[in-house]
Parts: C-alpha cells; structure tokens; sequence
C-alpha cells in the first residue's frame, strides 16, 4: 500500500532501555507530525518536520526525546532511558502540503515500558 | 488545560437510528474543526471538517453542527450502520487555520452501533 508505515507496531522496553520508532511518510509528502497518544485519550502532539527541517517541537515531553528526518523522508523518534509514564501508541502523520486536514496517519507503534 | 473536550466516552445507539457525538472547545481563536474516526489497531482517518465561517457542514451521512456562541459543535450520522463503530475524535488546529498543522485533539467518543 502506499499509506504512512511505522515500524515496529509493538515494542516492549525495559525500563531505562533507549528505543527508536521508524515512521515511513507517504512518498513525497513534504510534512510529517508525531504524536502520542495515551491510554483513553486523544493524540498529543511531539513535534513537526517540513522536509529535513524540524519547525516545532514544543510537544516533547523531556530532553529524553529525540527526533529526525535527515534527508526529509524517514523519520525516527528516539527515546532515551525509556520510563514507565512513556508508554503510549507512538503516531505519525504526514501531509503533501501543509494542510491540516489532509494530514495521513500511520496505524502508530505500541511502546510498553516494563 | 484541555482546549477540545468530549465529556462522553461512550455512545450506544441501534443501526438505523441517530449518532450524536459532542465537543467543546474553550480557545475562541479556533476557527477551524475535524473529525476523525479511529478503529483499533489503525491511525485516525479525516472524516469531515467545518470552518467557523459556517455553521453547517454535510458529506453524506455525516454533518457537523458548529455553534460558536457555546464553543461546541456535534457530529451527526445518520443512518448510524454498524461499521461506524469506532472512536471518534474532534480536533482543532492551534492557531487557527493558518497554522502549522499541529492539531489539538479531544479525549475522543467510543461509538457502538448495534445491529
């Protein structure tokens, strides 16, 4: 298919582990948002790229949080010593343009900090 | 401080009959509103938007009501059908629509239609 892919779809950390989440955007889309959602809430967002370029990541919860893009395609969402309160379904959405409403979502990836 | 609120978690209603999902917001400088549908395992899924220069937005079986005097807006289905069920979601883009796409999302609304 040619919808965003995000890999792995399940991660299980230990605590205090360091984990990386790949999302791979639409092809061509120039935009790409992760977001994290909570058990029994709505997406939060992380942070934002326009190509290789992160604008804004005001949504990172600490310093232990980590994103890239470095050739405006892939990118990964890092996490350093992973904690409990990390756990989450890890989105990432990505657009053509930067329109909102034609934002894509991937299925997201379940991280379970033990 | 929650800026999209759904105060219901959950809706129940018979296939064939109305789903009414609610949303407030508190920020007056959205002017601009979605709804995205989720089913387990999956990511959101655009489903219809409205901006606050309407009222009134209808894509099939789906409206969206937007009273910006109350800071709330509904979605309606109609007919429900059981493959609605899923989780609903409003959302707003911070800043309004000319933002950089950051959306700020409600609690969201689990639908059940029974058949």
């Amino acid at each position: 298919g040619a919808g965003v892919s995000q890999s792995p779809r399940y991660k299980v950390a230990k605590r205090g582990q360091d984990v990386a989440l790949r999302c791979d955007p639409i092809s061509g889309h120039v935009s790409l948002f992760w977001y994290q959602q909570a058990l029994g809430q709505g997406p939060e967002f992380l942070t934002y790229f326009q190509n290789e370029a992160q604008l804004d990541k005001s949504g990172l919860p600490s310093d232990r949080f980590f994103a890239e893009r470095p050739e405006g395609s892939v990118s990964t969402l890092k996490i350093q010593r992973t904690q409990q309160e990390d756990s989450a379904v890890y989105l990432c959405a990505s657009s053509l343009v930067l329109a909102f409403n034609e934002q894509f979502f991937g299925p997201g990836t379940r991280l379970t900090v033990l | 401080d929650q800026q999209v609120k759904q105060n219901s978690p959950s809706l129940s209603v018979q296939e064939g009959r109305i789903s009414i999902l609610n949303c407030d917001y508190t920020n007056s400088m959205f002017d601009y509103f979605l709804w995205y549908k989720k089913y387990p395992a999956e990511g959101p899924t655009f489903l219809i938007s409205i901006s606050s220069i309407k009222d009134k937005n209808e894509d099939g079986r789906f409206t969206v009501f937007l009273n910006k005097s109350a800071k709330h807006l509904s979605l309606h289905i109609v007919p429900s059908q059981p493959g609605d069920s899923a989780v609903y979601f409003c959302a707003a883009p911070d800043g309004g629509s000319s933002n950089t796409g950051k959306l700020i999302f409600g609690q969201g609304t689990t639908l059940q239609v029974k058949p």
